[in-house]
């Protein structure tokens, strides 16, 4: 069954540091998202990306942020400046068609646990 | 606002019981969806209810949806110990494609 893949599945790092968590995505499937949920809270929204830009982002997602699809199968979160807040698990999710509103089923990976010191 | 608030918190019960979980939301949705969290893993989705439809089923899962109250409940009917696992609801957010989650309920299914 295909699946969303991420890695790595955690990684640490410095406060200050950048780091990409790196994505791919079920094959054929045309919308991308980032989620993340900080440890106890809610899966909060990030970011959508559909042909190649943001179609959709939320307050969390500052100019900190960014996402890119390098080429056709990986799709990045690339954290400029990493801050404690932002330790949490990051999940990536694809989906075939157009998402929430019309009920399309969102794939989600394993997720990445960023845990920033 | 806040949508899609789940109730309990957390549920403890033993197998082969019926596990109901509540979700409520505050904003008018497309459709709803419940998602299956194990302890640090990946959300895997279970069903989903689209805002015309009253009750869906699969296998063991029965999902309603009350619009005019704007909830639903997730039943897990003869539970197993398989079953322990966070549930989450999800609604879009009536525009866009972002799925908005609650904050999940526990469950522990005893063997």
């Amino acid at each position: 069954e295909p699946e969303v893949t991420q890695t790595p599945s955690h990684q640490v790092t410095q406060m200050g540091q950048e780091v990409i968590l790196r994505c791919v995505p079920i094959s054929n499937h045309l919308y991308f998202y980032w989620y993340r949920q900080i440890l106890g809270q809610k899966v909060e929204f990030l970011v959508s990306f559909y042909n190649n830009e943001i179609s959709e982002k939320s307050e969390i997602f500052d100019d900190q942020f960014s996402v890119e699809r390098p080429d056709g199968s990986n799709f990045t979160l690339k954290i400029r400046s990493t801050k404690l807040e932002d330790s949490a698990m990051y999940f990536c999710a694809s989906s075939e068609i157009q998402g929430a509103r019309l009920g399309t089923e969102a794939f989600f990976g394993q997720g990445t646990r960023l845990t920033v010191v | 606002s806040q949508q899609g608030e789940e109730d309990p918190q957390a549920l403890s019960i033993q197998e082969g019981e019926n596990a109901t979980m509540n979700c409520s939301y505050k904003t008018s949705i497309n459709n709803l969806q419940w998602y299956r969290q194990n302890s640090g893993r990946g959300l895997v989705h279970l069903i989903l209810i689209r805002s015309n439809e009253r009750e869906k089923h699969s296998g063991r899962l029965r999902v309603t949806l009350d619009t005019s109250k704007k909830s639903s409940s997730l039943l897990i009917t003869a539970s197993r110990a398989a079953d322990t696992a966070s549930y989450f609801c999800a609604t879009d957010a009536g525009y866009g494609n972002k799925l908005v989650f609650g904050a999940g309920t526990i469950l522990r299914v005893k063997s």
